[in-house]
């Protein structure tokens, strides 16, 4: 059954360092997510992308952060300056088709640590 | 506004007791979807059930049913027979038309069931 993937599953990086985290949708999905979930806490939403653009983001999705498709597989979470507070993991997740009852396939996730 | 109550926070019971999470959500669209997710202790998340605002039939699979009820904005999920298994933060989420289908999720119940 087809999968999402993230990569790495666990990123250790210190304060003010950019990372890069790393999603593989599935091959036929055309809507992809990133969502975070602080240790404890609920799953919120961060950013939708669709047509090699931004369709919805949060609060939390501020100028440090930015997303891309870099190519036709890889979707892309960057955060510029890592701060204390963006420890979290990170959750990926794709669709199909963009409406609401779709399903979002959620990757294992990748848990950032800043230290 | 869309929000998600999962008030129980934590519930503990024995091997083979039924258990019934609660979700309560708000939404002022009259189309709307409701999830059901599971987070085990690995950390991924398991897509469960989804549930449109139209169809308010109850469903089962297998040790699993769901309880949706408009008048009281509810959507509950109950586990008979519980097993050691299905120890897991479970979470209730919300998708309408507040902006295409982002998931709003609930805070989540921590389920621990001990044989």
């Amino acid at each position: 059954e087809p999968e999402v993937t993230q990569t790495p599953s666990h990123q250790v990086t210190q304060m003010g360092q950019e990372v890069i985290l790393r999603c593989v949708p599935i091959s036929n999905h055309l809507y992809f997510y990133w969502y975070r979930q602080i240790l404890g806490q609920k799953v919120e939403f961060l950013v939708s992308f669709y047509n090699n653009e931004i369709s919805e983001k949060s609060e939390i999705f501020d100028d440090q952060f930015s997303v891309e498709r870099p190519d036709g597989s890889n979707f892309t979470l960057k955060i510029r300056s890592t701060k204390l507070e963006d420890s979290a993991m990170y959750f990926c997740a794709s669709s199909e088709q963009g409406g609401r009852s779709d399903e979002q396939y959620f990757g294992p996730g990748t848990r950032l640590t800043v230290t | 506004a869309q929000k998600v109550t999962q008030a129980q926070t934590e519930i503990s019971v024995v091997e083979k007791e039924d258990v019934t999470l609660d979700c309560v959500y708000e939404t002022r669209d009259t189309t709307y979807y409701l999830f059901w997710y599971k987070q085990p202790p690995s950390g991924e998340l398991v897509f469960l059930i989804r549930r449109n605002s139209f169809d308010e039939q109850n469903e089962i699979s297998g040790r699993y049913s769901w309880n949706f009820q408009k008048s009281t904005s509810s959507f509950n999920f109950t586990i008979t027979a519980s097993q050691v298994v299905d120890s897991a933060v479970y979470f209730c989420a919300l998708s309408d038309n507040g902006g295409y289908n982002k998931l709003i999720f609930g805070a989540g119940t921590r389920l621990a069931v001990h044989p």
